[in-house]
């Protein structure tokens, strides 16, 4: 049973270009959260999931940063125009349900992204 | 105030000991609680849900006190093994599914 799948793991960018993340959530998993971690710090809660639809965005910057998650196909966390301070691992999770039981949430690998 | 808050540690521990994580949160309308431990550049990992009663798994022990709002980890028989970070977790109050994440409190297991 395949976890939560992100690519690619490793992302090198230039100043101004953009940045593609990718992430399959778990098999039968509806929902996606996409989160940021900055070097020495906690994980912060980006966006938040399910098929078509933005539930929250609330922790995703407005300007230059997008996310989908289309029926067919992973979602896509899509950073435009980075900068330096984009540098980061940026994780995705899927969970089975949103509340209640189930609602634990699983985590793929991480994307580093390295803006030069 | 951070929403959640833990001790970074490190905590350095000999094989075979006991050891204790607390941490506390400041949303009192919280109904998700978990420990999740992340290994050095990897990502989360699900320990165990928190659940009102206490639970167990293992040499692992969670328990939640709601009155003082923090959270606790105990760890039985340390191993190399358990050497990591660990992450305690809370939902926001806007919503069950937003993680809130504390920063980690470090273990190292010492041969």
């Amino acid at each position: 049973n395949a976890g939560v799948m992100q690519n690619p793991r490793h992302l090198v960018r230039r100043r101004g270009q953009e940045a593609r993340l990718r992430c399959s959530p778990m098999k039968g998993h509806s929902h996606v959260y996409w989160y940021r971690q900055l070097p020495e710090e906690g994980l912060k809660f980006m966006v938040y999931l399910q098929k078509e639809n933005i539930i929250d965005e609330s922790g995703m910057p407005k300007e230059r940063f997008s996310a989908e998650f289309p029926k067919e196909g992973p979602s896509i966390l899509r950073i435009q125009q980075v900068v330096r301070g984009d540098s980061a691992a940026y994780f995705c999770a899927s969970s089975l349900t949103s509340g209640g039981a189930y609602n634990e949430q699983f985590f793929g690998p991480g994307t580093r992204l390295t803006v030069l | 105030r951070k929403e959640v808050e833990q001790d970074p540690g490190p905590f350095n521990v000999p094989e075979g000991a006991t050891v204790a994580f607390n941490c506390t949160y400041s949303n009192s309308a919280s109904q998700s609680f978990f420990w999740y431990r992340q290994d050095c550049r990897k990502e989360p990992k699900l320990l165990m849900s928190v659940y009102s009663s206490g639970n167990e798994d293992g040499r692992f022990t969670a328990q939640l006190n709601r009155a003082s709002q923090y959270i606790s980890l105990l760890i039985r028989d340390s191993k190399l093994s358990d050497s990591a970070t660990y992450l305690c977790v809370v939902n926001a109050a806007s919503g069950t599914y937003k993680y809130i994440f504390g920063t980690g409190t470090r273990l190292k297991v010492l041969a």
